[in-house]
């Protein structure tokens, strides 16, 4: 079975512009949460999809958004990029229901000059 | 106080003996509680969860829950090179199905030959 996947891998970008980040989850799977890791906060949701709906939502601004497709891929997007988003950002899937463990993708790193 | 706090370390121990690794989270409510491992410059890879009080064994390693004290642990048995990583602790808060994982800071281990 095909794991997440995440792209771009990498992405430079410079301030004020805006990133759209994919993600596909693993078959089958209809949750797919977003995390941002830095190095000084560590790994923190971003918000999480499940049938096209935003179910939670992490602690960040507005500039940070997301959308859920019909086929569970996923998109998340950063509008007016500051030099403080650079990061790892992180997808990851499960099957939405109960408990159920979630599963990373290999993340897209985020650069911004 | 920190949602899901883990002793940063580092912490060494020598190849073959067992490494504790421990997590405590503030959310009385919280259900489920899982375990990853990240190796630097790679996305957490999930090893253990656990959802109910006591001990869940996997191989070489073993989850333990304690609800009325607000702590997991993770004890690795016969330590092994390869399982130098940083560890991460992570604790749904979510509810009603929804996910949404607060991570520690993560534990950096070495186990040295």
């Amino acid at each position: 079975k095909a794991g997440v996947t995440q792209t771009p891998r990498y992405l430079i970008k410079t301030r004020g512009q805006q990133v759209t980040l994919s993600c596909s989850p693993i078959s089958g799977h209809r949750s797919v949460s977003w995390y941002q890791q830095t190095p000084g906060q560590g790994l923190q949701f971003l918000f999480e999809y499940f049938s096209e709906t935003q179910r939670n939502k992490g602690n960040f601004p507005g500039r940070f958004s997301g959308r859920q497709f019909s086929n569970s891929r996923s998109e998340m997007n950063v509008s007016t990029l500051e030099l403080g988003d650079s990061a790892l950002y992180l997808c990851a899937s499960s099957s939405g229901t109960g408990n159920q463990p979630q599963h990373f993708g290999d993340g897209t790193r985020l650069s911004i000059l | 106080q920190k949602e899901v706090e883990q002793n940063s370390g580092p912490l060494s121990v020598p190849e073959g003996a067992i490494a504790s690794l421990n997590c405590t989270y503030s959310d009385r409510g919280s259900q489920s509680f899982f375990w990853y491992r990240q190796y630097s410059g790679k996305s957490p890879e999930l090893i253990m969860f656990i959802y109910s009080n006591g001990d869940k064994e996997d191989g070489r390693f073993t989850a333990q829950l304690n609800k009325a004290s607000q702590y997991v642990s993770l004890l690795i048995r016969d330590s092994q090179p390869s399982d130098s990583a940083t560890y991460l602790c992570a604790v749904n808060i979510g509810s009603g199905g929804a996910q949404k994982l607060v991570f520690g800071q993560g534990t950096r281990l070495t186990i040295n030959p």
